[in-house]
């Protein structure tokens, strides 16, 4: 069965230092997320993506956040300078069709993120 | 500003027995989806159920169904025949866009 995937599964940085996340969104899926978890509290949406522009971004995603899809299958998140509270956990999902309310979203494993 | 609720941080439940988790939204939407994540330790999010809010009929998936009261607002989870494989968090959440609100989740534990 086809799989969200992400990559890394843990990644450790230094505050001001940049990060990017990575997933590789189902084959054939148009809409693509990035929802934040930090430890011990809900999961959080950040930002919708569809046909290489954002779609829908939470007030948590500022300036230091950006997301890009550099080729036909990897979906990035980018954190440009980190801070402390950035330490969470990253999940990227991806649903198949343009827009639909409430398509189901199938989520990748997450990208744990430490900051120090 | 939609919004999920979770009363119940933490259940418990003997093997084998029935548990319901409770979850609880504000909308003034009427297109709306209802979903059931679990968590499990290793933290993926894992689809259990999915409600369309126009469909009277309940979702069921083999040992998970809900019960759905959309006056009430109202999106229960149960669990039957609990497996010590269940244990794990719980979100409900609501989509009446393109993103997942979710509550705050219910951490289940299932006693051998």
């Amino acid at each position: 069965e086809p799989e969200v995937t992400q990559t890394p599964s843990h990644q450790v940085t230094q505050m001001g230092q940049e990060v990017i996340l990575r997933c590789v969104p189902i084959s054939n899926h148009l809409y693509f997320y990035w929802y934040r978890q930090i430890l011990g509290q809900k999961v959080e949406f950040l930002v919708s993506f569809y046909n290489n522009e954002i779609s829908e971004k939470s007030e948590i995603f500022d300036d230091q956040f950006s997301v890009e899809r550099p080729d036909g299958s990897n979906f990035t998140l980018k954190i440009r300078s980190t801070k402390l509270e950035d330490s969470a956990m990253y999940f990227c999902a991806s649903s198949p069709l343009i827009g639909q309310v409430g398509e189901t979203q199938y989520f990748g494993p997450g990208t744990r993120l430490l900051v120090l | 500003a939609q919004t999920v609720t979770q009363s119940q941080p933490e259940m418990s439940v003997q093997e084998a027995e029935t548990v319901t988790l409770s979850c609880t939204y504000d909308t003034s939407e009427s297109d709306y989806y209802l979903f059931w994540y679990k968590q499990p330790p290793s933290r993926q999010m894992i689809l259990v159920i999915r409600q369309e809010a126009y469909k009277q009929q309940n979702a069921t998936e083999n040992r998970f169904s809900v019960n759905f009261q959309k006056a009430a607002k109202s999106f229960s989870l149960k669990i039957s025949d609990s497996q010590l494989g269940d244990a794990a968090m719980y979100f409900c959440a609501w989509a009446g866009n393109e993103k997942l609100t979710f509550g705050t989740g219910t951490r289940l534990t299932i006693i051998p």
